[in-house]
């Protein structure tokens, strides 16, 4: 079982519209989530990080985590063609490892 | 923020030969560093942890005698590709997570291409 999965996508919504990305995890003792975001060619870049059960909101990006589920989602609201990458989820499990789903494809059509 | 600097960015060599590449943190300790390699269109994919003061954690199906990791000091890990050959063709990331664990910092990736 692969510690991090993701749904690899492509994923396709409208500008304006609401992209949701979701992952799940193997590690039930994970305490610390990041969504990252990745332009090709380049290193992932911080988008959020959470800890606790719930929501957690920052500007259009809100995370969301459900230990009780192993599941993180990311939902980006008013989606802008600039938002246009890959989101990768990571997991920093119990061993003290930071590990990466796969990535999905995020396209925001003009 | 915290600043991870990897280089080189871009390597070209020839099959059989070894290219080092290296990874420092510029403005924080890291007893811990990531090694990732990622082929086109897929994720990261974790190849190693580098443990400053002991030796590397290789993930399954990593050869660790064909990459060799090396974290001297607190702020520089190096991973070399020894015998390099045409699948070994990659995007390298390295990262280094904060001392709290609270966030990994990437280096800038290195382009290797083994012709």
């Amino acid at each position: 079982q692969k510690e991090v999965e993701q749904n690899s996508g492509p994923l396709s919504v409208p500008e304006g519209a609401i992209a949701s990305l979701n992952c799940t995890y193997s590690d039930r003792g994970s305490q610390s989530f990041f969504w990252y975001r990745q332009y090709s060619g380049k290193s992932p870049e911080l988008i959020m990080s959470i800890y606790s059960n719930g929501d957690k909101e920052d500007g259009r990006f809100t995370a969301q985590l459900n230990k009780a589920s192993q599941y993180v989602s990311l939902l980006i609201r008013d989606s802008q063609p600039s938002d246009s990458a890959t989101y990768l989820c990571a997991v920093l499990n119990t061993g003290n490892q930071f590990y990466f789903g796969t990535g999905t494809s995020l396209t925001v059509i003009p | 923020g915290a600043v991870v600097s990897q280089h080189p960015s871009r390597v070209i060599c020839k099959s059989g030969t070894s290219v080092k590449i290296e990874c420092r943190s510029l403005d924080f300790q890291a007893t811990t560093m990531f090694w990732y390699r990622q082929f086109p269109k897929q994720s990261l994919m974790l190849m190693a942890t580098s443990n400053e003061g002991s030796k590397a954690t290789y993930e399954q199906g990593v050869e660790k005698d064909k990459f060799l990791i090396n974290h001297a000091s607190l702020t520089l890990s190096t991973l070399t590709v020894t015998s390099a050959h045409p699948e070994d063709s990659s995007f390298y990331i390295c990262s280094a997570p904060n001392q709290m664990n609270t966030e990994a910092f990437f280096g800038q990736g290195t382009r290797l291409t083994v012709v």
